[in-house]
């Protein structure tokens, strides 16, 4: 039972480089979601995708693009990395009707 | 921007005590989640609340959701080592497809 994963799961990079960060999930889920978790202040949605073909911006998308690549799979590029992008990414997904959100286990990404 | 204001933040307390975290909102949700996360780990579920003045129970812990549906406490009783972590609430609405988390309450509960 995979669930949610999410590669890699730890990253450094250097500011200005680029990279995308991999999801997917295997629940057959339609809404999958990014999100990032700094020291003290919860979880921020960044992106998220209300079913295959659309995506939407969250609460702080300046920075980062997404694909939807298909029904399990969402990705989040950064173009140019900066150090205030250096978090905890989350990748979450949730069922139609259903509210819980099922998460991976995270990517620790820094930026020097 | 619709917000959810946990308190306290921070909470560290001897084994077999009782405690109450807190999740207030100035907005309705049609639902409200309360997950916990250990460190090295993304946030797990414990417990969806959706009707006002909604009391559910899972073992030692307690929950409520108040009856205007804009804030939850989160009750437990007797707790445990294994009870550490950051508790998280989360509240959503029907037809947004997106929920707001609260910044967390960390327990730390010492043997």
């Amino acid at each position: 039972n995979a669930g949610v994963t999410q590669t890699p799961k730890f990253q450094v990079l250097k500011t200005g480089q680029s990279m995308t960060l991999q999801c997917a999930q295997d629940m057959n889920h339609n809404s999958m979601y990014w999100y990032r978790q700094d020291p003290g202040m919860g979880l921020r949605l960044i992106y998220y995708s209300a079913s295959e073909g659309t995506t939407d911006k969250g609460e702080v998308p300046n920075g980062y693009n997404v694909s939807r690549l298909n029904k399990r799979e969402f990705s989040l590029r950064l173009e140019s990395a900066a150090p205030s992008q250096t978090s905890v990414y989350f990748c979450a997904s949730r069922d139609r009707g259903s509210w819980p959100q099922h998460f991976g286990d995270g990517t620790r990404l820094s930026i020097l | 921007t619709q917000l959810l204001e946990q308190s306290p933040q921070f909470l560290s307390i001897q084994e077999g005590e009782n405690l109450t975290v807190y999740c207030n909102s100035s907005s309705v949700f049609s639902s409200l989640q309360w997950y916990r996360q250990e460190p090295g780990e993304g946030p797990v579920l414990l417990v969806t609340v959706v009707t006002g003045g909604e009391v559910k129970k899972l073992k030692r812990l307690t929950f409520q959701f108040g009856d205007a549906r804009k804030d939850s406490s989160l009750h437990i009783t007797a707790a445990q080592p294994g009870d550490t972590g950051l508790y998280l609430c989360a509240g959503g609405h029907t037809n947004a497809g997106k929920s707001t988390f609260g910044d967390g309450t960390t327990l730390t509960v010492k043997p």
